[in-house]
């Protein structure tokens, strides 16, 4: 069993819709969580980064951590086309552990 | 907020020849860096970390004589992929994180390495 589980995907969606993108971790000591989003052949940028459980909103985005199930989620309002991207869950543990990414959710949102 | 800069972006060479890639953080002092490859439409995979002054700590699988990481200055660490070949073509990406709980990890922009 991976540490880290992410559907794939792809998921696509129409302009405007509410996405819902998951992650599962199996390690009780992750205590910090971040979402990052890539486009093709560039590097992962850092989206939400928060401690614990708990939410965090952003603009359209907004993250959420319940650490009871060890559930990540990011939810992205609005969709827009140019949010079409690969959205990858990470989590760690602290100090400068490794980071632990799930496999990554292609997202299409389409006009 | 924390900027990491990765140079070059692409890079085409010849089998057998070694390539240098560079990382840089920007505004701020990482003792500590991490270096990532990533083959398409799969996710991050973790080779290396990197800190200053030390030796790397290889992740099981990669060989630290192929890809041998520097990181001489507290701004800068390199991965060298020495006698490279076909197969180690893949997208090599660059991180580090900036002292302090509320600071996540930021990444370069990546390399995307060719052998031929």
């Amino acid at each position: 069993q991976k540490e880290v589980e992410q559907d794939p995907g792809p998921l696509s969606v129409p302009e405007g819709a509410i996405v819902s993108l998951n992650c599962t971790y199996s390690n009780s000591a992750f205590q910090y969580f971040m979402w990052y989003r890539q486009y093709s052949r560039k590097g992962p940028e850092l989206l939400m980064y928060t401690y614990s459980s708990g939410n965090k909103e952003d603009g359209r985005f907004t993250a959420q951590v319940d650490k009871s199930s060890k559930y990540i989620s990011l939810f992205i309002r609005d969709s827009q086309p140019s949010d079409s991207a690969t959205y990858l869950c990470a989590m760690f543990s602290g100090g400068y552990n490794k980071l632990i990414f799930g496999a990554g959710t292609r997202l299409a949102v389409h006009p | 907020g924390a900027v990491v800069s990765q140079h070059p972006s692409r890079v085409i060479c010849k089998s057998g020849t070694s390539v240098k890639i560079e990382c840089r953080s920007l505004d701020f002092q990482a003792t500590t860096m991490f270096w990532y490859r990533q083959f398409p439409k799969q996710s991050l995979m973790l080779m290396a970390t990197s800190n200053e002054g030390s030796k790397a700590t290889y992740e099981q699988g990669v060989e630290k004589d192929k890809f041998l990481i520097n990181h001489a200055s507290l701004t800068l660490s390199t991965l060298t992929v020495t006698s490279a070949h076909p197969e180690d073509s893949s997208f090599y990406i660059c991180s580090a994180r900036l002292t302090g709980d509320s600071n996540g990890y930021t990444f370069g922009s990546g390399t995307r390495l060719t052998v031929v």
